[in-house]
């Protein structure tokens, strides 16, 4: 069974600080990987999606790559902000299966 | 408007209790998902639909059910409610994006149940 570990599960930077958000799967055949960010009580917000072929996707100050050798994603936020405190979230799927696995996400606070 | 929109977004009940929680989509995607967050379990499927005709249960579907009434709308059913199904329900619904894979999930704002 997949299992999804993200790692810090707390982070707290202060603002204008580069981060690196943590993401392994147990299976490391990955075949779509999507980042979300979610705020409390809130819905999950797609970041980044990166599809089979690809390694790597970007979004203004996001950079989302995928290691398919090791099952090993990061997420990079660039001079981050206070606006950016949320959790966010990680999710893979398999080749052949129609289900994302989800990680616990990573509580991210940006302190002004 | 939001794009995936869940009603109720918070409901009380007790013990015993039918549930439905409804789901409806304006992004004419063909997959639709239902999931429920508890704190440090974190997301897990319940029931997913690929069209009105084809219903999947995901990892969790005990004691629980779903109707697909029409490509837009997606409706998760507890047909007799217990506390530890206390939890935060999501609908989702994806792109067929071919091959073998989910397509990027976009996800409503989440349902609250409390059972009592």
């Amino acid at each position: 069974k997949q299992e999804v570990t993200q790692i810090p599960a707390a982070l707290s930077v202060p603002e204008g600080e580069n981060l690196v958000l943590n993401c392994s799967f147990t299976d490391s055949a990955i075949y779509n990987l999507q980042w979300f960010r979610q705020d409390p009580g809130k819905g999950l917000t797609s970041l980044l999606l990166i599809q089979s072929s690809q390694r790597e996707q970007t979004s203004g100050r996001l950079n989302a790559s995928l290691d398919k050798s090791s099952g090993r994603s990061t997420l990079y936020i660039a001079a981050s902000q206070p606006g950016d405190s949320a959790t966010y979230l990680c999710a893979g799927s398999g080749a052949g299966s129609y289900q994302l696995t989800f990680g616990k996400g990573t509580k991210l606070s940006v302190i002004p | 408007d939001a794009d995936v929109t869940q009603t109720p977004r918070n409901r009380i009940t007790k013990t015993g209790k039918r549930i439905m929680l409804e789901c409806s989509q304006t992004k004419g995607h063909d997959r639709m998902y239902w999931y429920r967050q508890d704190p440090g379990l974190g997301l897990r499927l319940i029931y997913y639909s690929f069209d009105v005709k084809d219903i999947n249960k995901g990892e969790i579907s005990d004691g629980y059910s779903v109707s697909r009434q029409a490509q837009a709308k997606f409706s998760l059913s507890l047909e007799s409610a217990i506390p530890n199904q206390t939890a935060l329900y999501f609908c989702a619904t994806s792109d067929f994006s071919g091959g073998q894979n989910t397509g990027e999930l976009f996800f409503g704002e989440g349902s609250r149940l409390t059972v009592l």
